[in-house]
């Protein structure tokens, strides 16, 4: 059972516009979002990150958006560079807790 | 610079020789995790330690084992290796109940 869904597993987009990447949820009991970025042959390193008491963070070119009653979370990458190029993976905690979810993972190519 | 490090990045063993991966970390955080994550998979945590306290999902198979000596080392054990057990090994590490974990670079495993 996948509790954290990233339905898209690749996007292409063009270097200077927008990169949105989705995620969806099933447990309602998650309360915090991490967005976590894979290049080849590295571990995946942290992003950005959202709690649910939240709708929207941003830090730089990066913006996180959640909305809870749909049990959805967007990255948005503007402008998008060729560096943007990795696989992004989409987690979820459920407060309290150790356990990070992850979903299955998008891998964004960003192209000149 | 404080980072995780994991022993061998590739891993070559045949069928139901013991593997033993290593991670140790220099960030002197309290939680250290193993995920297994196969190709186009999310990936899947398998157990993880606080401080002392060893803590197995209910799925991960018996097949795998963890040993924590001190702080800075934590090491994945596969007993009898099967041809399933392919994948790339991460390791992990946080603060005490923190939300962000750090990532090694992982291991990839191979078995013949």
């Amino acid at each position: 059972d996948q509790q954290v869904k990233q339905n898209s597993p690749s996007l292409s987009v063009q270097e200077g516009r927008i990169s949105i990447l989705n995620c969806d949820y099933t447990n309602s009991m998650f309360d915090y979002f991490l967005w976590y970025k894979k290049y080849p042959a590295e571990g995946p390193t942290f992003l950005i990150s959202i709690s649910s008491i939240k709708d929207k963070n941003e830090d730089g070119r990066f913006t996180v958006f959640l909305n809870k009653s749909a049990k959805h979370l967007s990255l948005h990458i503007v402008p998008s560079q060729p560096g943007d190029s990795a696989v992004y993976f989409c987690a979820a905690f459920t407060g309290g807790g150790n356990k990070l979810t992850f979903g299955t993972g998008t891998q964004l190519k960003v192209e000149l | 610079d404080a980072m995780v490090i994991q022993n061998p990045r590739y891993q070559v063993t045949q069928f139901g020789k013991p593997v033993t991966l290593s991670c140790s970390q220099t960030l002197n955080h309290n939680v250290m995790y193993w995920y297994q994550q196969k190709s186009s998979q999310a990936p899947k945590l398998l157990f993880h330690y606080y401080d002392k306290d060893f803590n197995n999902e209910a799925d991960t198979p018996d097949n795998f084992q963890s040993r924590r000596p001190n702080t800075s080392f934590c090491f994945l054990d596969i007993r009898s290796p099967g041809l399933g057990d392919a994948a790339m090994y991460l390791c992990a590490t946080s603060r005490a109940m923190a939300n962000e974990q750090f990532f090694g670079p992982g291991t990839r495993l191979t078995v013949l």
